[in-house]
C-alpha cells in the first residue's frame, strides 16, 4: 500500500515558488501520482498528474526522479489565491480498482 | 452541463435518525468515492464503488451504508450506529483508469444535534 507522507504545512509569500514534496516509498510500477488542491468547504479539485520525469500544466510543474519514491509539486510565483491544502495521492489499482486515498494534506499559507 | 451534483448543501438531523446523502453525476464515470472530512482534517475513504451493484468498503465504513443501482447515482446513508457523524461528506467519481482524474461534489455539511 503507497502511503504518502508530506509536510503539514507551508508558508509562503506573493510571487515566490513554491515546492511542495511527497514522499511514497511503496509505489507500485502501474500506480500514477496526482495532486489536488481543496479551499476551505469545498471539494478538492484536480492540479496535475504524472507518472515519471517531469510535466508542466497551466498551473504547476510535476518533478518525480527516476525511482519514484517522491514527487515534487511546484508553484510558480504564488498568489494569495494559492492559499490551500494540497494534496497528493498515488493512484493504487486494487483488485476492486481505483482507490482514491488521500493524506492529511499540506497546508499552504501565502501571505502579501 | 456535465459535472456531480451533492444535495443537500446543508443537512441537519437529530440524533439516532438515518439520513441520507445524494450524489449524482453525468460524467459516465464508472467509479465513485465518499469521503468524510472533519475540521482541520483530510479526506478519509468511506465507500467507493467501480460498477453498478458493486461496492467496497474504504476505511471507516462503519455506520454508514451506499447502493449503486444507477451507474450515475451512489447515495450515502448515515445510519444511528455512527458515532460522530456530524462532518463534511464528499462525493467523488471517475473514469477506471492509471491515469484517472476525480471529479468532487461541492459537498454535504450534516449536522446531528
Amino acid at each position: 500500500l503507497a502511503k504518502t507522507t508530506q509536510p503539514i504545512s507551508m508558508d509562503s509569500y506573493e510571487g515566490q515558488e513554491v515546492n511542495i514534496t511527497c514522499s511514497h516509498n511503496n509505489i507500485a510500477t502501474n500506480d500514477y501520482i496526482t495532486w489536488y488542491q481543496q479551499f476551505p468547504s469545498q471539494g478538492p479539485r484536480f492540479i496535475i498528474q504524472g507518472y515519471k520525469t517531469k510535466v508542466t500544466n497551466e498551473v504547476a510543474s510535476l518533478f518525480i526522479p527516476a525511482d519514484r519514491k517522491s514527487s515534487t509539486l511546484s508553484l510558480p510565483r504564488v498568489s494569495l489565491s494559492d492559499t490551500a491544502v494540497y494534496y497528493c495521492l498515488v493512484v493504487l489499482l486494487t483488485g476492486g480498482g481505483n482507490k482514491l486515498t488521500f493524506g492529511t494534506g499540506t497546508q499552504l499559507k501565502v501571505e502579501l | 452541463d456535465g459535472g456531480i451534483t451533492q444535495s443537500p448543501k446543508y443537512l441537519f438531523r437529530k440524533e439516532g435518525q438515518n439520513v441520507t446523502l445524494s450524489c449524482e453525476q453525468n460524467l459516465n464515470h464508472d467509479a465513485m468515492y465518499w469521503y468524510r472530512q472533519d475540521p482541520g482534517q483530510g479526506l478519509r475513504l468511506i465507500y467507493y464503488s467501480q460498477i453498478v451493484n458493486d461496492f467496497q468498503k474504504g476505511d471507516i465504513a462503519e455506520g454508514y451504508s451506499v447502493s449503486r443501482e444507477k451507474k450515475e447515482s451512489f447515495p450515502l446513508t448515515v445510519t444511528s450506529a455512527q458515532k460522530n457523524p456530524t462532518a463534511f461528506y464528499l462525493c467523488a467519481s471517475s473514469m477506471l483508469s492509471g491515469n484517472t482524474e476525480a471529479f468532487f461534489g461541492q459537498g454535504t455539511r450534516l449536522t446531528v444535534v
